[in-house]
């Protein structure tokens, strides 16, 4: 079955700067690349997704870049903002198939 | 749209008493998803349905769990007897039309089992 890493665990950033999130993943059949935002007490956010047939796409200051060869996504947070703190959860899918989540990552983003 | 309801957000109850979540998810979706998250094994998909019918619900820890959706803007699960390693945040999520793409989850229901 799939099998999703995301790194790293914990990640602070000053405000203003950029932030970046990795995961990997082992089903070369996924297709379907969530990432999810999920503040203290909170359900996660859908904030972007990606799919198999493009290598980035972005929303304002978030993108997403998609490597299918090396199986790999990331997150980047550009001009980050202390609004932005939260546990970040990125996830693989075939798309008919469910979620395998990451771990989660805990941004901080330091005034 | 309001987003995918849960009620109640907060759940404390006795080990072997019953307990019960509702979900209405997203009017026009028609996939509806519960999962459990704890820090231990984060995000676990328990059950999901598709028009109203469980789909796979291979997810689902014991017999002690069980879910239910009447309706198309209604869903509940359900623990009898629970116990203390229940304990968790449950979520209920909903998508339209392409299954497991784009799921827009809920706020939640922490439930503590004592």
């Amino acid at each position: 079955g799939e099998n999703v890493e995301q790194h790293p665990s914990t990640l602070s950033v000053q405000e203003g700067d950029s932030a970046v999130i990795k995961c990997t993943y082992s089903d070369s059949a996924s297709n379907y690349f969530p990432w999810y935002k999920q503040e203290l007490g909170k359900g996660p956010q859908l904030i972007i997704d990606i799919r198999s047939n493009v290598g980035e796409k972005k929303d304002q200051r978030i993108a997403v870049t998609l490597n299918k060869t090396a199986k790999h996504f990331s997150l980047h947070i550009t001009e980050t903002q202390p609004e932005d703190s939260a546990v970040y959860f990125c996830a693989a899918s075939r798309g008919n198939t469910p979620l395998v989540f990451g771990k989660g990552t805990r941004l901080s983003v330091i005034a | 749209d309001a987003g995918v309801i849960q009620s109640p957000r907060h759940e404390v109850t006795e080990m072997g008493q019953e307990v019960t979540l509702r979900c209405k998810p997203i009017s026009g979706h028609d996939y509806l998803f519960w999962y459990r998250q704890t820090m231990m094994r984060g995000l676990e998909l328990l059950i999901y349905f598709n028009n109203n019918v469980p789909i796979d619900d291979s997810g689902m820890p014991e017999d002690r769990f069980s879910a239910k959706m009447p309706n198309a803007s209604f869903s509940t699960l359900k623990i009898q007897p629970s116990e203390p390693r229940d304990s968790a945040v449950y979520f209920c999520a909903s998508s339209w039309g392409q299954g497991f793409v784009e799921q827009y989850f809920g706020p939640g229901t922490r439930l503590t089992v004592t």
